[in-house]
């Protein structure tokens, strides 16, 4: 049963245009979630999260809105730049007590 | 800071071979995890550490131990390959008892034939 669902395998948009990256989840529990970004052959790093108390979180290019009645975040990235071309994972946890659940990523193609 | 390094990088294996996979971080966190990534599949837990001396399952714990030596050390172990366990390997670690904002390894890219 997959609590973190990411329905996009793929992405591609213009650069400079907007990148919306989707996830949904079934658990009501979860109350803070979180976006990674992964390159080839590295590590994911976190990009931005947001707490179940808000609705929007922003960080300069990436912000991130939940919508908690439809169990669906979103991640934009404005303007999108040939540099965000990479894997997107979803995480989320609840409690602080317990692992992250990824989803299966969601791939960003940036096209100049 | 080095955060959280990985050895070895590349590892290619024959059926039924064993073998640990090392991950150490430097950033003082108190919990650290293993996840492999394969195709289609994103990140799948392993195994994790909430704090030092202990160890809890996650969701594919079959095939594999860890060991938890220290504050700073996490490591995997193979005991008997199978081709299954084909994957990349990340270790990561997370500052509180069971965190949110995770810091992940370079990988570890393990072959099994």
């Amino acid at each position: 049963d997959q609590q973190v669902k990411q329905n996009s395998p793929s992405l591609s948009v213009q650069e400079g245009r907007i990148s919306i990256l989707n996830c949904d989840y079934t658990n009501s529990m979860f109350d803070y979630f979180l976006w990674y970004k992964k390159y080839p052959a590295e590590g994911p790093t976190f990009l931005i999260s947001i707490s179940s108390i808000k609705d929007k979180n922003e960080d300069g290019r990436f912000t991130v809105f939940l919508n908690k009645s439809a169990k669906h975040l979103s991640l934009h990235i404005v303007p999108s730049q040939p540099g965000d071309s990479a894997v997107y994972f979803c995480a989320a946890s609840y409690s602080g007590n317990t692992p992250l659940v990824f989803g299966k990523g969601t791939r960003l193609s940036v096209i100049a | 800071n080095a955060g959280v390094t990985q050895t070895p990088k590349f590892q290619v294996l024959k059926t039924g071979q064993s073998m640990t996979l090392q991950c150490a971080q430097d950033m003082n966190h108190n919990s650290m995890y293993w996840y492999r990534q394969d195709p289609g599949m994103g990140l799948r837990l392993i195994y994790y550490s909430a704090s030092e001396g202990t160890t809890d399952k996650g969701e594919v714990p079959n095939g594999y131990n860890v060991s938890r030596l220290n504050k700073r050390e996490f490591s995997l172990r193979l005991e008997s390959a199978a081709p299954s366990q084909t994957s990349v390997y990340f270790c990561a670690s997370s500052e509180a008892r069971i965190s949110y904002e995770q810091y992940f390894g370079p990988g570890t890219r393990l072959t099994v034939t």
